[in-house]
Parts: structure tokens; sequence; C-alpha cells
């Protein structure tokens, strides 16, 4: 079965910091290319970051640019998001997701994970 | 704030059909391929179209999608109460170097 368990969420106070993990199951992990897609309480998606299936390549939603990084394991089968300066915008349900793509042009996400919560309040 | 706009609602009755549209411009849309996702209420989302307008194994021709230009839009034919959901247009945004999602569209089965 093809899935993806996210782990990591919790409470934390404002400006600390969390790390995700995102464990792959049931598919070639360094084949995909993954996310984090996160939504808040009542709101929308938002896409966070995407790494390539080989991790030279990386990008990041300007809301979390130079706060968070995107890494993977393809050894260890992990994805990771370290999320530092935390805010209490960051506040929300973090999904991890992927597919396989050639070219981010054509990247869509066909494996979700059912999500981890982070709550960023004092 | 979305690059891409999505109506915030849309209904109909039971077996009738809805579209929701997704306007972009050409740093997303017009020159990238867009893909749909389903989130039923307290779920994770699900890929229902991807390289705008093929549906992956499993999801039924009743969902269909489409893109001209700078839209795109989706088709949902012989609505279903199982159909109530939100659903959200994506694709990736060249100028950005970003992927981005739609404002979401509720869809409401009266």
């Amino acid at each position: 079965e093809v899935q993806l368990v996210e782990s990591g969420g919790g409470l934390v106070q404002p400006g600390g910091s969390l790390r995700l993990s995102c464990l792959p199951s049931g598919f070639t992990f360094s084949s995909y290319t993954m996310s984090w897609v996160r939504q808040a309480p009542g709101k929308g998606l938002e896409w966070v970051s995407i790494i390539s299936g080989s991790g030279r390549s990386t990008y990041y939603a300007d809301s979390v640019k130079g706060r968070f990084t995107i890494s993977r394991d393809n050894s260890k089968n992990t994805l990771y998001l370290q999320m530092n300066s935390l805010r209490a915008e960051d506040t929300a349900v973090y999904y991890c997701a992927g597919g396989r793509t050639f070219t981010f042009s054509y990247y869509y996400m066909d494996v979700w994970g059912k999500g981890t919560t982070v709550t960023v309040s004092s | 704030q979305s690059v891409l706009t999505q109506p915030p609602s849309v209904s109909a009755a039971p077996g009738q059909k809805v579209t929701i549209s997704c306007s972009g411009s050409s740093s997303n849309i017009g020159n990238n391929y867009v893909s749909w996702y389903q989130q039923l209420q307290g779920t994770a989302p699900k890929l229902l179209i991807y390289e705008n307008n093929k549906r992956p194994s499993g999801i039924p021709d009743r969902f269909s999608g489409s893109k001209s230009g700078t839209s795109a839009t989706l088709g949902i034919t012989g609505l279903q109460t199982g159909d109530e959901a939100d659903y959200y247009c994506g694709t990736w945004d060249s100028s950005l170097s970003a992927y981005v999602f739609g404002t979401g569209t509720k869809v409401t089965v009266l």
C-alpha cells in the first residue's frame, strides 16, 4: 500500500523550532519529488516547500523562506521539514505529499499523508 | 493571497453538473500543467486530475479537467452527495519558482 506518515508536530512557543518527518512506504521514494503543504484552521491549502528526488533542487514559499528547510535522506527513506523562528501564523496541519515528475512544470501530488498538527502559541 | 482564483462555492442538485473555474496567468496556468485536488471534510487532499485532463486510476470519469490559455476548469457530472467537498486547483508558477494552489471551491449538493 502506498502511504506517507508524518510525525513531529506539537505545541511550540513563538520563536521556537520543530522538525517534521515523513516516512513513505509502498513506492520508490527516491523517484518522487516531495512537498510539504499546510492548512491553517478553516483556511485553504498552502504549499510550503518542494524537494526533487535527488535532493539537489529545493524551493520555498515566501512565507517560510529563510526559516524553514526541507531535506531528504533517500538512504533512510525519510523527508524532513526543519522549522525555525516559528510564528503564530505557522499554526496549521502540515501534510507531506509527493509525485513522480520529470520537471516541476508537470508536477502533481498523487500521494498524501494524513497530516501532523503544529500549534505555535505561548 | 493566492495567484490562482476560484469561485468560493458552487452548488447543484444530485445528478446535475457543476464546473469550477481556476484563473491564473502566463507564469502559472498558461505555461504549466494543472492538477485538481478534492478534500473531503477532515481528510487529506486527494488527486483528481493531473496534467490538465488526466484521471488517476480509480477516479470516475464523472470528473474531467480542461485548460484554455490562463484558465482551467474542473467538471463534475452526475453529482452525488459524496462529492460534497472542497476542490483546489494547483500548478507550478515559473516566475515565483513555487507551486501554487487555488483559493478553493466548496461544492454543495442541494
